[in-house]
Formats: structure tokens, C-alpha cells, sequence
């Protein structure tokens, strides 16, 4: 079974940085692109960062790109999202997401359960 | 690329047949999503591929492609399906979600 458990969300000030990681298991992660997609409360979803399998291709949204950096280690079958310099408007539930394929054009076929950012003072 | 949806709310009944339109803003080829979603859960794949049914998902759901124009067609609604459904492409990134569709009881 696909497990995909997010951690490292929680309350920070505006301008300061948090790290969230996402815990994969129940798949080979090496074989697999990997998302992070966001909504804030009441919103609809937003597509943050995505990385492929061997980090040879990454993308950002223009709205975190200079800020947020994604990561993975296959070692550890784990993905990461370095957020720097967050603004209230960064406020949401971070979801850690599992492409359909390896490659960095890949829809998500499973999701975490997600964790929640919030950028206030 | 910017993803529009069409409508943004919509009420129907049971048993009725619903469709939803997405527009992309430059051509994504087949490159098209489409998700479905409930109030408190994560989002879950229904279409991928514009037309191509993710494993398990009942076939009343339907996807479709004219050029830029992408079209989800549930052809007899179900209790179930009340939800907020998402267009994505992933042509080229950043990949963009549209701003969803809100599929409510009429």
C-alpha cells in the first residue's frame, strides 16, 4: 500500500523558513516523479514544486520560484520542500504527492494526508 | 500556461448527465488531468492523459480533447460524485491546476 506521510508544518513567522518532509513507503520511490501541491483554506489546489526520479528535472511554481527549492533522497525514500522567506499568502496545507512515472510530465496518482503551514506573526 | 474552468458551480441531480469544461491558455497536447475532490480528503485521479480512465474509477466518468479544450463528462451522476473537481496539465512547468468546479446537489 502507498504511504506518503508529511511532517514539518506548523506555525512560523513571516520572513523565516520551515522544511517539510514527506515519508514514502509501499512503492519503489526511485521509480517515481514527486510532487508537492498546496491549498490554503477554502482554496483550490495549487502545484508547487515537482522533482523526476533522479532530480534531473525540477519545476516550480512562479509563485515560490527564488524561494521554495525541492529535493529527494532515493536513500531515504524521501522528498523535501525548502521553504525560505515565507508570506502569509504561503498559508496552507502542503500536500506530498507521487507521479504517475518517472518522468518530471506526470500527472499524481497518490496523495499524503498533508500538513499545515502557518506564516503569521 | 493558465487553465480556466467552466462553470464554477454547478447543481444537478442524480442520475444526470454532467459536463465540465477546462480551457488551457497554449497547447498542452494530451498532456491533461482530472482530479476529483471532497470536502477534508486529498484530491483523487480520475483522467489522465485527457481521456485515459485511472484504474478503478467507475466508467460514467469520461474525458475528452478538442484542441485546448478538455471536457469531463459524468454520464449518469451518482450520490457520490458530489465534489469539487480540477483540471491539471502537466505539458510543461510549472504544472497548473484550473480553479475548480464545484459539483453540488440542485
Amino acid at each position: 500500500e502507498v504511504q506518503l506521510v508529511e511532517s514539518g508544518g506548523g506555525l512560523v513567522q513571516p520572513g523565516r523558513s520551515l522544511r517539510l518532509s514527506c515519508a514514502a513507503s509501499g512503492f519503489t520511490f526511485d521509480d517515481y516523479a514527486m510532487h508537492w501541491v498546496r491549498q490554503a483554506p477554502g482554496k483550490g489546489l495549487e502545484w508547487v514544486s515537482g522533482i523526476s526520479w533522479n532530480s534531473g528535472s525540477i519545476g516550480h511554481a512562479d509563485s515560490v520560484k527564488g524561494r521554495f527549492t525541492i529535493s529527494r533522497d532515493n536513500a531515504k525514500n524521501s522528498l523535501y520542500l525548502q521553504m525560505n522567506s515565507l508570506r502569509a499568502e504561503d498559508m496552507a496545507l502542503y500536500y506530498c504527492a507521487k507521479g504517475v512515472d518517472s518522468g518530471s510530465g506526470t500527472p499524481i496518482d497518490y496523495w499524503g494526508q498533508g500538513t499545515l503551514v502557518t506564516v503569521s506573526s | 500556461i493558465q487553465m480556466t474552468q467552466s462553470p464554477s458551480t454547478l447543481s444537478a441531480s442524480v442520475g444526470d448527465r454532467v459536463t465540465i469544461a477546462c480551457r488551457a491558455s497554449q497547447s498542452i497536447s494530451n498532456s491533461l488531468a482530472w482530479y476529483q475532490q471532497k470536502p477534508g480528503k486529498a484530491p483523487k485521479l480520475l483522467i489522465y492523459k485527457a481521456s485515459s480512465l485511472e484504474s478503478g474509477v467507475p466508467s460514467r466518468f469520461s474525458g475528452s480533447r478538442s484542441g485546448t479544450e478538455f471536457t469531463l463528462t459524468i454520464s449518469s451522476l451518482q450520490p457520490d460524485d458530489f465534489a469539487t473537481y480540477y483540471c491539471q496539465q502537466y505539458n510543461s512547468h510549472p504544472f497548473t491546476f484550473g480553479p475548480g468546479t464545484k459539483v453540488d446537489i440542485k
